[in-house]
């Protein structure tokens, strides 16, 4: 069984620092995608990195897939409020298009 | 992207009686998706909705407790059956199709009492 294991589980900030979410897994994946989820509402795609080592950028977060397709990390600069909400990493491993979601962050961005 | 219609977006329904989500795409799908989640964690996949033929379903999940309809490309029906208060969670489906990714719909919040 495929496991993604993010942490923090749940980060409280103030709006305007930094912060970085770590989706960490022992198996490999061909590709791993990045929600945020708000209460009520279904996730939503953030971001798809495909290529070990790569990095992508999407205004204040930036996305990094490891070089062995096996771990991914989240940095956002500069948290708004805006930012609050549940992050979830998941993985496709390339069989039957089916996602391996990670436990989750929970986060919350205050004035 | 796709956009998924998802109803009821909640129900509180009584135990050992039955209830049908349905979840409706503006466009065609190439694979959808039912997934159960407990409110702030993560998605548990229950089963891959095949078009005209039987769902596949994840370990842990079965045919009669949670059958699965998709007749065309762009409709699928889970429905959970003589429920408990386990059954108590977050329901969600997904799409993914050929010109976009994974996009879910808004899910339906059930309580089991």
């Amino acid at each position: 069984t495929q496991l993604l294991e993010q942490s923090p589980q749940f980060l409280s900030i103030q709006e305007g620092e930094n912060l970085t979410v770590y989706c960490n897994s022992s198996s490999v994946f061909s590709s791993l995608q990045w929600y945020r989820q708000e209460p009520g509402e279904g996730p939503v795609l953030l971001v798809t990195v495909v290529t070990g080592g790569e990095v992508k950028k999407l205004k204040r977060l930036t996305f990094q897939f490891g070089d062995a397709r096996k771990d991914s990390s989240l940095h956002i600069t500069a948290a708004q409020p805006g930012d609050t909400g549940l992050y979830l990493c998941a993985g496709d491993s390339g069989t039957a298009s089916k996602l391996t979601f990670g436990t989750g962050t929970r986060l919350q961005v205050t004035l | 992207s796709a956009v998924i219609s998802q109803k009821p977006s909640r129900d509180i329904c009584q135990r050992g009686t039955s209830l049908t989500i349905q979840c409706q795409v503006d466009s065609q799908v190439t694979m959808m998706f039912w997934y159960r989640q407990q409110p702030g964690q993560s998605l548990t996949l229950i089963a891959t909705a095949n078009q005209g033929s039987e769902a596949t379903y994840e370990s842990g999940f079965v045919i009669d407790k949670f059958p699965i309809s998709r007749p065309n490309l762009t409709f699928s029906t889970l429905t959970v059956s003589n429920m408990s208060p386990e059954d108590s969670s977050i329901y969600l489906c997904s799409g993914i199709g050929t010109d976009y990714g994974y996009t879910f719909g808004s899910g339906t919040r059930l309580t089991v009492v």
